[in-house]
């Protein structure tokens, strides 16, 4: 049972567009999310994280967006470069507990 | 620098022989785990343990053991591996959540070790 769920394996865009990924979660005691990057031959790193008492949270080019009502988090970079193209992972705990993590998105930038 | 080392990185080994995976973090984490990552599935929590000497099943333990005689290692055991145990693994550690809900801390992730089971 997937409580985290990234319904695009992939997502193509052009550099300096927009890249948004998005999450759908099913357990409603989630507080916390988190988006993680990950290359190649490396391990996930953290991205950026949000607490469900907010619905958006900036660092940089990365914002993400909380829709509690919908139990859906998007991932915004914008404008996107060719450094991003990772697979990106969505993650989501409740009570500091345990994270549960997404099936991933792909994300292809190109020149 | 602050890291988790995996070792093996990569291994090929056959059913039924045992081996360990080792993970070492230098950031004085209590909190540590391993996960599975495999296609369309995303990253699944096979074990984690809360400080020394205590552990816990994740979501797929089966066919693994793990044990935390130190704070800083937490290695990964399979007794006797099977096929459908290869896999990229990672371990992961982090710091406190802090009081209440809200909060939690981001895991630190190793690099993986991708096990072949023949």
């Amino acid at each position: 049972d997937q409580q985290v769920k990234q319904n695009s394996p992939s997502l193509s865009v052009q550099e300096g567009r927009i890249s948004i990924l998005n999450c759908d979660y099913t357990n409603s005691m989630f507080d916390y999310f988190l988006w993680y990057k990950k290359y190649p031959a490396e391990g996930p790193t953290f991205l950026i994280s949000i607490s469900s008492i907010k619905d958006k949270n900036e660092d940089g080019r990365f914002t993400v967006f909380l829709n509690k009502s919908a139990k859906h988090l998007s991932l915004h970079i914008v404008p996107s470069q060719p450094g991003d193209s990772a697979v990106y992972f969505c993650a989501a705990s409740a009570y500091g507990n345990d994270m549960r993590f997404g099936a991933g998105t792909r994300l292809t930038v190109k020149p | 620098e602050a890291q988790v080392t995996q070792n093996p990185r990569y291994l090929i080994t056959v059913t039924g022989k045992k081996l360990t995976v080792t993970c070492s973090q230098n950031m004085n984490h209590e909190y540590m785990s391993w996960y599975r990552q495999d296609p369309g599935l995303g990253l699944r929590q096979i074990y984690y343990s809360m400080n020394v000497e205590v552990t816990d099943k994740g979501d797929v333990p089966e066919g693994y053991k793990v044990s935390r005689k130190e704070k800083r290692n937490f290695p990964l055991i399979l007794e006797s591996p099977s096929p459908n145990q290869t896999s990229l693994y990672f371990c992961a550690s982090k710091g406190p959540a802090g009081t209440g809900p809200y909060s939690n801390q981001p895991q630190h992730f190793g690099d993986g070790t991708r096990l072949s089971i023949l």
